[in-house]
């Protein structure tokens, strides 16, 4: 079956320490996007890819790197400059152009 | 920039209808969602409407566009206990780029 991967379903990590969030797509899809959910808030963009070897900063990058260096794989990584990162992140992906219609189950980190 | 917003709560019986309201900023978006998001999950795509479109009908589900007051709602016929989620409102920004921008989040509770 196609879809997207995240792993893992929770992580804990100390403070001060960078920390990577895997994504990984086997739908054949050129665009991949990391979101972040905080309680009463909407998602925020972090980091979009439209295609390998490319990426832009969403609106609230700074904290955070991404790599694209494969189709299928858009890892996400939460360094030790992120004030707040106790976050839902969501990875999604798209055709390029197209609309956002699959996302991930999430990836629960707590900062300890 | 855009901006998206939404009431964070709605509780309905069992049966009733549900309406959950959005309200949005940019005029010149093309696309608006309805995404679904049950607990620990990521978010399943509902429904999308063109903005040249005023209703869109599918199944229990009734979207209606107001592109003069800029809101969009989302009827649910016959609530169920299983609607009960988390329900994201997006707009696609008119730039191009296809990234969405998403509202709180309206936390739909059915009541049996």
């Amino acid at each position: 079956d196609g879809g997207i991967t995240q792993s893992p379903k929770y992580l804990f990590r100390k403070e001060g320490q960078n920390v990577t969030l895997s994504c990984e797509q086997n739908l054949n899809h050129d665009a991949m996007y990391w979101y972040r959910q905080d309680p009463g808030q909407g998602l925020r963009l972090i980091y979009y890819s439209q295609i390998v070897n490319d990426f832009q900063k969403g609106d609230i990058a700074e904290g955070y790197s991404v790599s694209r260096e494969k189709k299928e794989s858009f890892p996400l990584t939460v360094t030790s400059a992120q004030k707040n990162p106790t976050a839902f992140y969501l990875c999604a992906s798209s055709m390029r152009g197209a609309l956002v219609d699959f996302f991930g189950q999430g990836t629960r980190l707590t900062v300890v | 920039g855009e901006d998206v917003e939404q009431s964070l709560f709605l509780s309905v019986r069992e049966g009733d209808s549900s309406v959950i309201n959005c309200t949005y900023t940019d005029s010149s978006s093309t696309y608006l969602y309805w995404y679904k998001q049950e607990p620990g999950a990521g978010l399943q795509l509902l429904t999308y409407i063109f903005s040249n479109m005023d209703m869109k009908q599918d199944q229990r589900l009734t979207v209606l566009l107001n592109k003069k007051d800029k809101h969009l709602s989302l009827r649910i016929a016959d609530t169920q206990t299983g609607d009960s989620a988390i329900y994201f409102c997006a707009q696609e920004p008119g730039t191009g780029a296809n990234n969405l921008f998403f509202g709180t989040g309206t936390r739909l509770t059915v009541i049996p």
